[in-house]
């Protein structure tokens, strides 16, 4: 069966530090990847997605980057977080079209 | 763009009682439909979707939504609502972009079950 995991699963950091949170997922092969950041517990906005590695789509500018170094991994980074970061970080992965993502259980960040 | 409204914030239901969490849509196409579920400080579970075929969808924990094309409508329901099923509820719909999949959400419904 297939399993996503993320961690950490809560950080706290200083502005301006570096940020890296990591996804990875097992039991599936080429899978679509997405990063989405919620907000005070309510609506999910999608940040990147990946359909391969190396391969990184942007929905919104801002402060965060990701990359996907191997099939089953993806990375969410900062240079400098700002107070704006602060969040709850979820990543999710599907297979095919109008297939179902599947959510791992969220990074929560604090910037301080 | 495809979008979906949830008009309610919040629901409150008795246990026991049937439940209804609003969804409607709009897109260029077909539709694709979720419904999702997050308890506090977890991802989000998915319940079901509609695809295409019958209006009525079954999904997990006794859930099942009502797809209707005329009113633009993706309701969740269940027949008798439990404690247990408090938690925020999210639909989505999905765009293509021709090269994957993405899920656009709505901004939630949270559900409170009563005794």
């Amino acid at each position: 069966s297939q399993t996503i995991h993320q961690w950490p699963a809560t950080l706290v950091q200083p502005v301006g530090s570096p940020l890296s949170l990591e996804c990875t997922v097992e039991g599936t092969s080429n899978p679509n990847l997405y990063w989405y950041r919620q907000a005070a517990g309510r609506g999910l906005q999608l940040l990147f997605y990946s359909v391969g590695i190396g391969q990184i789509s942007s929905e919104v500018p801002q402060n965060l980057s990701a990359s996907r170094p191997q099939d089953r991994q993806f990375i969410l980074s900062s240079k400098k977080l700002l107070l704006s970061d602060s969040g709850f970080y979820l990543c999710a992965w599907s297979v095919g079209q109008g297939r179902e993502q599947y959510f791992g259980p969220g990074t929560r960040l604090t910037v301080t | 763009a495809q979008s979906v409204a949830q008009p309610e914030d919040q629901v409150n239901v008795a246990e026991g009682n049937p439940l209804t969490v609003k969804c409607t849509y709009s897109v260029s196409g077909n539709p694709y439909l979720f419904w999702y579920v997050q308890y506090p400080n977890r991802g989000l579970q998915f319940l079901l979707k509609y695809i295409t075929g019958d209006n009525l969808v079954k999904g997990s924990y006794g859930f099942e939504a009502e797809f209707n094309k005329s009113q633009t409508s993706f309701h969740l329901k269940k027949p008798s609502a439990l404690v247990s099923d408090s938690a925020l509820y999210f639909c989505a719909v999905r765009s293509y972009t021709g090269t994957a999949s993405k899920l656009t959400f709505g901004t939630g419904t949270r559900l409170q079950v009563t005794l």
